[in-house]
């Protein structure tokens, strides 16, 4: 069974860089084909895709924000990080992460499955 | 800027079929772009529909449809259920490797 949980700290200050965990289980990121994405949604607004670490250590970032944004990863440990700097009450948002999978075959593709239940985050000074 | 559409809001009656479609600003969607679609309940997490346009996720009954319809990507709900009464977005990836979410659809069951 695939599980995804999504930790860090409540309440960050403006200016502050925000660090997220995700720590998963039933699937290993030494895996090929297997992925983590971060996704966000802020209060009664829309999912915004953040970031994704793939198995062999390619990274990707939303083109808005990937000036701000690093994603890493420990195998060992079934965990991946997102950390976020300089913070903005903007930034006010649940995130999620989510189990990635690339598709091999004669067309390849990648595909978010399964999601954790998110952590809420508020910047306020 | 890419911007992907959908529609604020529809309403179905319970029964009843309901196609919500995803659109780009800038172009068609196709294939090209595998979209993937997600249900989303208040305060819950996101979960899985559809992914690469018709195939459905573990457990999602057949009454979800995926396709291509014209320039957009469209998600069907054949024979409505009140627990479908949810917000509904739909994600395309992009070369690059980067997703973009559209606005989200709520849909209402009445």
């Amino acid at each position: 069974q695939v599980t995804l949980r999504e930790s860090g700290p409540a309440l960050v200050k403006p200016t502050q860089t925000l660090t997220l965990t995700c720590t998963f289980s039933g699937f290993s990121l030494s895996t090929s084909g297997m992925c983590v994405s971060w996704s966000r949604q802020p209060p009664g607004k829309a999912l915004e895709w953040l970031a994704r670490i793939d198995w062999d250590g390619d990274k990707y970032y939303s083109t808005s924000l990937k000036t701000r944004l690093t994603i890493s990863k420990d195998t060992s440990k079934n965990q991946v990080v997102l950390t976020m700097t300089n913070v903005d009450p903007v930034d006010t948002a649940t995130y999620f992460c989510a189990r990635t999978i690339r598709n091999y075959g004669s067309d390849y593709y990648y595909y978010m499955d399964v999601w954790g239940k998110g952590t809420t985050v508020t910047v306020s000074s | 800027q890419t911007v992907v559409t959908q529609e604020p809001s529809f309403s179905v009656s319970p029964g009843g079929t309901v196609t919500l479609t995803c659109g780009l600003n800038s172009g068609s969607v196709s294939t090209t772009y595998y979209p993937s679609w997600y249900q989303q309940t208040p305060g819950q997490a996101p979960r899985t529909l559809i992914y690469r346009t018709t195939i459905r996720s573990s457990g999602v009954p057949d009454r979800f449809s995926g396709s291509i319809l014209g320039n957009k990507a469209a998600l069907t709900i054949t024979g409505a259920q009140a627990d479908d009464d949810s917000d509904y977005y739909c994600v395309l990836y992009m070369r690059g490797g980067t997703w973009v979410f559209g606005g989200g659809t709520r849909l209402t069951v009445l």
